[in-house]
């Protein structure tokens, strides 16, 4: 398996711009999460999906911040308009689901990096 | 609430052990986790314990759990200039949600 799948790897865009990452999960797993790491706030989960429905969006930061699952194998967050405090590293991750540690453990891809200028 | 709290960084010199600390709220966790992400990279998974527990080993890493402190630490031994990285605790929360990740401590080994 190629692991969790993300793109783009770099992403250099001016602010006000539309961002689209992308992620493609592992095959089989039933559980999506996506993350953003910053050196001042560490790993901070934005939202999770279970069987592709949005389980818990607490942690999206605002409305410009959106995410989607259309599929088992594809998900998207968007955010619209960018603003340079969007500038992160941003990760996704994928999971079997919740119950033994090997169900929950979850495989993060490479990340995107965001510079928002 | 849920929260993980681990000290931001550690400075070890190479062959010393190495011990990264977290504390932990929720009673309840069942599985506690250590990831470590190194330079550029997502995080991977070291090891983890089940709550029952008290300490499990696996070769250089020893995980040690004081449930009633919640407590829990992650001890290298020998510590290699490839272990420098981020080591992050993590805690199962409440069925259905996440892992709560705590934010990370930077491990760097000097020779």
């Amino acid at each position: 398996d190629a692991g969790v799948i993300q793109s783009p790897r770099h992403e250099v865009t001016e602010m006000g711009q539309e961002v689209t990452l992308r992620c493609k999960p592992i095959s089989g797993h039933n559980s999506l999460f996506w993350y953003r790491q910053t050196m001042m706030r560490g790993l901070e989960l934005l939202i999770y999906f279970n069987n592709n429905v949005p389980i818990d969006d607490s942690g999206m930061p605002e409305d410009r911040f959106s995410a989607k699952m259309p599929n088992a194998s594809f998900s998207t967050l968007k955010i619209q308009p960018s603003e340079p405090r969007d500038s992160a590293v941003y990760f996704c991750a994928s999971s079997f689901g919740s119950g033994t540690p090997y169900q929950e453990t979850q495989y993060f891809g490479p990340g995107t990096r965001l510079l928002v200028l | 609430g849920e929260d993980v709290e681990q000290s931001l960084f550690l400075s070890v010199r190479e062959g010393d052990s190495s011990v990264i600390n977290c504390t932990y709220t929720d009673s309840s966790s069942t599985y506690l986790y250590w990831y470590k992400q190194e330079p550029g990279a997502g995080l991977q998974l070291l090891t983890y314990i089940f709550s029952n527990m008290d300490m499990k080993q696996d070769q250089r890493l020893t995980v040690l759990l004081n449930k009633k402190d919640k407590h829990l630490s992650l001890r290298i031994a020998d510590t290699q200039t490839g272990d420098s990285a981020i080591y992050f605790c993590a805690e199962t929360g409440q069925a259905g949600t996440a892992l709560i990740f705590g934010k990370g401590t930077t491990l760097s080994v000097s020779s």
